[in-house]
């Protein structure tokens, strides 16, 4: 079926503004997981999602940082009152929930805040 | 806490030549390793994973990883390099117990030359 898909590909917006950065998980992957990707550095992880279950936020940058997601589908990452060091790529990934440890990941959304 | 280390930014290979990109770990317990290649403007595509089992595992595209629990290290290698496995590679982990997301490397850009 189709992979983990991304929107918007990219977003240019100015410092202080809110975005939000959508993803469609692999149907039937409860797992759904956010990382952003600074230029040149590895992935950081921000946030995983399991079924109903509470989130894990324990990566989450700052409180400007949320994110939601409706059942085991669409999610949000909401990041609010940009600033320039947001800039990056974001990334989602989905698993099954027996196999969170292969992730499936999107083509990514590229945040650049001016 | 999980760490991995990648400590070339950059490898060179001639075509048709074996390669070699280098990965140590640091976990506690048994740990997942996995190895992802990024494709210019694609998301991360998952390569290998080691659980259990064997040291050497396979996946896909020719590639192959050594597992080495006493030097910590997860090298990911094929014996003969093309000019289309020109990417960057990242290695990641995941303890065996606890949180579920995974700890990426800084990644490693493989330029095969033709």
């Amino acid at each position: 079926g189709a992979g983990v898909s991304q929107s918007p590909s990219n977003k240019v917006t100015e410092k202080g503004k809110d975005v939000e950065l959508r993803c469609d998980p692999i149907s039937g992957h409860t797992a759904l997981y956010w990382y952003r990707q600074r230029l040149g550095q590895g992935l950081e992880f921000l946030i995983y999602f399991q079924g109903n279950s509470a989130p894990d936020k324990s990566g989450l940058p700052s409180d400007r940082f949320s994110a939601e997601r409706t059942g085991e589908s669409v999610s949000t990452l909401t990041i609010q009152r940009t600033q320039q060091e947001d800039s990056a790529v974001y990334l989602c990934a989905s698993s099954y929930p027996t196999q969170t440890y292969e992730q499936y990941f999107g083509p990514g959304t590229r945040l650049t805040v001016t | 806490a999980q760490s991995v280390a990648q400590p070339e930014d950059q490898v060179n290979v001639a075509e048709g030549n074996p390669l070699t990109v280098k990965c140590t770990y640091s976990v506690s317990g048994n740990p997942y390793l996995f190895w992802y290649v990024q494709y210019p403007n694609r998301g991360l595509q998952f390569l290998l994973k080691y659980i259990t089992g064997d040291n050497l595992v396979k996946g896909s595209y020719g590639f192959e990883a050594e597992f080495n629990k006493s030097q910590t290290s997860f090298h990911l290698k094929k014996p003969s390099a093309l000019v289309s496995d020109s990417a960057l590679y990242f290695c990641a982990v995941r303890a065996p117990t606890g949180a579920n997301n995974l700890f990426f490397g800084t990644g490693t850009r493989l330029t095969v030359i033709p």
